[in-house]
């Protein structure tokens, strides 16, 4: 069964430090997301991408945050200088254009020390 | 403004049946989805409703007012897997932007 993919799952950075974060969605998905949970909070919206293009961002996904799909198949989530409140997992999803069932992938958890 | 309003725990036993609610009022609305998601892993799709009225998936049911902004997930003869947190989430306008909820944290005795 295709499943989407996110590298590393776990990324520790210094404040102040750029990371990227890497997801492949599945192949014949058109429509990407990134989304973000603090330890024992709930899942929040970041972005959604179609089209090579920024769909929709929330108030969260500020001028630190950017999302790229530098070729066919990865999309990345990069942010410039990380603070200590970005330290949460991060979910990279994908849809199909005719269905709504968002496939998660197993997350990245970004500790930001 | 938004807000996504679900019990934050209930316990059910094995066997049993348990109906999870979810209001809603957000400045949007397209559809509703129920997802699972248990400790340290992430959300699984469940369900996804767009029109008025329940609809079945096996063990697992979800039911919509739009007019109410109401939802709930029933989950039948429930089994001790089942233990994980149940997550309410609406898709807004466009269906760009998915807000969640903060979850209800299911778990299933013996």
């Amino acid at each position: 069964e295709p499943e989407v993919t996110q590298t590393p799952s776990h990324q520790v950075t210094q404040m102040g430090q750029e990371v990227i974060l890497r997801c492949v969605p599945i192949s014949n998905h058109l429509y990407f997301y990134w989304y973000r949970q603090i330890l024992g909070q709930k899942v929040e919206f970041l972005v959604s991408f179609y089209n090579n293009e920024i769909s929709e961002k929330s108030e969260i996904f500020d001028d630190q945050f950017s999302v790229e799909r530098p070729d066919g198949s990865n999309f990345t989530l990069k942010i410039r200088s990380t603070k200590l409140e970005d330290s949460a997992m991060y979910f990279c999803a994908s849809v199909t254009g005719g269905l709504r069932e968002q496939y998660f992938g197993p997350g990245t958890r970004l500790t930001v020390t | 403004g938004q807000n996504i309003d679900q019990p934050t725990e209930m316990t059910a036993t094995e066997g049993a049946i348990v109906q999870i609610n979810c209001t809603y009022q957000t400045s949007g609305f397209n559809g509703l989805f129920w997802y699972q998601q248990h400790a340290g892993e992430a959300p699984t799709f469940l369900s996804y409703n767009v029109l008025d009225g329940l609809e079945e998936k096996g063990r697992f049911s979800s039911f919509l007012s739009r007019s109410k902004g109401y939802s709930y997930l029933l989950l039948k003869e429930l089994q001790m897997k089942d233990s994980a947190s149940y997550l309410c989430a609406v898709e807004e306008t466009g269906g760009f932007k998915t807000i969640f909820g903060a979850g209800t944290r299911l778990f299933v005795k013996a």
